[in-house]
């Protein structure tokens, strides 16, 4: 099984409208986790860290459910330039190597 | 904002030459890392630095890989002998290392073996 596992999409989704994707990751050594955005083939840039509380960051709603081994992402009122492939990404500790899955590709269209 | 630099922004190779591929990580950070992404993939782990050492490197990361920093500033990977699967898309990144700091990439290098 991979270590973390995405929907490669695409996520076709009108402009205005709300979006959710989940992550799953298989290695409970995982201890943090985050959310990168990647535009084709650009570096990837962190979107926002992962808590077990759920944390936002405007339009953004991360949620990491330890239990069930899962990370979800949340797009509120979604905007064209939020067309890009959201990466979910855990690592064991800090100043440890990031481990990626593969992507979860979102489309918003007018 | 500061940010992680690497240079070129695209090398073309013959295979079997040297390859040196160069990055400026964020002045106060303490960890360094090289990724790749073959077109199409996910992003992959290739090293990690910290101490003047590699303190991680993946299964992909075999002799022909090294990395060094030869001043303060500097980051550099080189591939020995470079192969056609060597292609690739090649992040540095870098992060101060503290509890859920997150790493900071450089924009790559695309690097293509002919």
């Amino acid at each position: 099984r991979k270590e973390v596992e995405q929907d490669p999409g695409p996520f076709n989704v009108p402009e205005g409208a709300t979006v959710a994707f989940n992550c799953t990751y298989s290695n409970s050594a995982s201890q943090s986790f985050f959310w990168y955005r990647q535009d084709c083939r650009k570096e990837p840039k962190l979107l926002m860290s992962v808590y077990s509380s759920g944390n936002e960051d405007g339009r953004f709603t991360a949620q990491l459910n330890r239990a069930s081994q899962y990370i979800s992402l949340l797009i509120r009122d979604s905007k064209l330039s939020d067309s890009a492939t959201y990466l979910c990404v855990g690592t064991k500790a800090a100043g440890n190597k990031l481990t990626f899955g593969g992507g979860t590709r979102v489309l918003v269209k007018p | 904002e500061p940010e992680v630099t690497q240079t070129p922004s695209h090398q073309v190779t013959q295979m079997g030459q040297e390859v040196i591929l160069r990055c400026v990580p964020i002045s106060n950070h303490l960890y360094f890392y090289w990724y790749r992404q073959i077109l199409g993939q996910k992003v992959e782990f290739l090293v990690s630095f910290y101490n003047n050492e590699i303190s991680e490197k993946s299964e992909i990361f075999d002799d022909q890989f090294s990395v060094e920093r030869p001043d303060g500033s500097n980051f550099t990977l080189k591939i020995r002998s470079t192969k056609l699967e060597d292609s690739a898309m090649y992040f540095c990144a870098s992060t101060q290392g503290g509890a859920g700091q997150p790493q900071h990439f450089g924009d790559g290098t695309r690097l293509s073996i002919l």
